[in-house]
């Protein structure tokens, strides 16, 4: 079965400074990967998602992330934070078949100092 | 431009009691899912449906019951609760297995 890991519970960050949160799966084909941002009290929004194709991925808010076949990583990144990008960050990851539905990462939470 | 509508939002139960939390999609997606979200612990999947007529278990499903009522519905029962199962639920759907999918804004749910 596949699964996400998420090595960092936390991570504070210096408003306008850079940004990478990291992903690591396992799965033993091309996985699909996705990275979702869950703001306080609120649902989980989709930040981007990588299918096939182009190994760097862009997605909304300014986000980036590259998918490593390599290193099974699909780390997320971000040139300069802003305050309101604190807020919990998950990785997650579908199998081809999918039958399962996601399997997710147990989130890393961004605190940003000002 | 719903997408995912779940309710309650919000809900105390007593051990023992029962509810169902009421999940609808307008996207006339194919799959439906749903998740609790513990703290430190991610989110993990309770059941899901791949199409509408079929459920599934998924990583946690004990404790659960899940209905398909037709493609626009899934709900979730809880027959009698206990305080291991307070969470915050999420619902979730997408066009079909292994595509993007959409996330309801969730419900919390304490059983004292």
């Amino acid at each position: 079965a596949q699964s996400v890991t998420q090595p960092d519970i936390h991570i504070t960050v210096s408003e306008g400074a850079s940004l990478e949160l990291r992903c690591n799966y396992s799965y033993g084909a091309t996985p699909y990967l996705f990275w979702y941002v869950q703001s306080p009290g609120q649902g989980l929004q989709l930040l981007l998602k990588y299918f096939s194709g182009d190994t760097l991925v862009q997605g909304i808010k300014g986000f980036e992330a590259e998918f490593k076949r390599s290193q099974s990583s699909f780390n997320l990144r971000k040139p300069s934070v802003h305050w309101s990008d604190a807020a919990e960050y998950f990785c997650a990851v579908v199998s081809g078949g999918g039958a399962d539905g996601l399997t997710f990462g147990k989130g890393t939470h961004l605190i940003i100092q000002p | 431009n719903a997408g995912v509508t779940q309710t309650p939002k919000f809900q105390v139960l007593k051990t023992g009691q029962s509810m169902t939390l009421q999940c609808a999609q307008d996207m006339n997606h194919n799959s439906m899912y749903w998740y609790r979200q513990d703290p430190g612990m991610g989110l993990r999947l309770i059941y899901y449906s791949a199409s509408e007529g079929t459920t599934d278990k998924g990583e946690v499903p004990n404790g659960y019951n899940v209905s398909r009522l037709n493609k626009r519905e899934f709900s979730l029962r809880l027959e009698s609760a206990a305080p291991s199962q307070t969470s915050v639920y999420f619902c979730a759907s997408s066009s079909n297995i292994g595509n993007t999918i959409y996330f309801g804004e969730g419900s919390w749910l304490t059983v004292v």
